[in-house]
């Protein structure tokens, strides 16, 4: 039973370059979260997925901030010209849809802008 | 007011004590509560969920849920080092993101 991967789990850019990040969830859950994680504070929710659907986005999610899960399975976070402020650990959780299922997190990447 | 409310500590106890973590949360809509546990630098890792009013045990711990005072707590029994962590409390509301706490810093001393 594996859990939810994500890669990479550290990632060192420049201010203004591109980066991705990956999230596999667990294999029979169709709901997929984005949340991202300061020093010193709980996860803050950006984004979620049902399937291929995104269907919720935070105001956090700003437009230099992408989310796709294409096929309803892996997903991908973008983030188009890094800024300092998105020195974060950005961190994926999946679930099942029915009721109110406890969301199971990933190991989480690492960003860290120079 | 911030949505999840949680003693940021240290909470200091000795080994084999009991130590008890509150939250309190602002939205009387909020239909789910959940426990987490994140070791430093690590990702969170899910310990307790709780729907209901009352009391949930499982092995060392307890979720605590009073709706009515808007209250949710964790108890852990015979704490130990390895105890020895940070503890999110997350609250579901109608939508299906979690609102987390700041969390609660845990220090089981031998």
């Amino acid at each position: 039973d594996t859990g939810v991967s994500q890669n990479p789990r550290h990632k060192i850019t420049k201010r203004g370059q591109n980066v991705t990040f990956r999230c596999d969830p667990i294999s029979e859950h169709n709901r997929l979260y984005w949340y991202r994680q300061t020093l010193g504070q709980g996860p803050e929710f950006l984004t979620y997925f049902q399937n291929e659907a995104q269907l919720e986005k935070s105001r956090l999610l700003s437009d230099r901030f992408s989310a796709e899960r294409p096929k309803g399975s892996f997903s991908t976070l973008e983030i188009q010209r890094t800024e300092q402020g998105d020195s974060a650990m950005y961190l994926c959780a999946s679930s099942l849809a029915t009721g109110n299922q406890p969301q199971h997190f990933g190991d989480g990447t690492r960003l860290s802008i120079l | 007011q911030k949505e999840v409310e949680q003693n940021s500590g240290p909470l200091s106890v000795p080994e084999g004590a009991i130590a008890s973590l509150n939250c309190t949360y602002s939205d009387r809509g909020s239909q789910s509560f959940f426990w987490y546990r994140q070791y430093s630098g690590k990702s969170p890792e899910l310990i307790m969920f709780i729907y209901s009013n009352g009391d949930k045990e499982d092995g060392r711990f307890t979720a605590q849920l009073n709706k009515a005072s808007q209250y949710v707590s964790l108890l852990i029994r015979d704490s130990q080092p390895s105890d020895s962590a940070t503890y999110l409390c997350a609250v579901n509301h109608n939508t299906d993101k979690l609102i987390f706490g700041t969390g609660t810093r845990l220090q089981v001393f031998p």
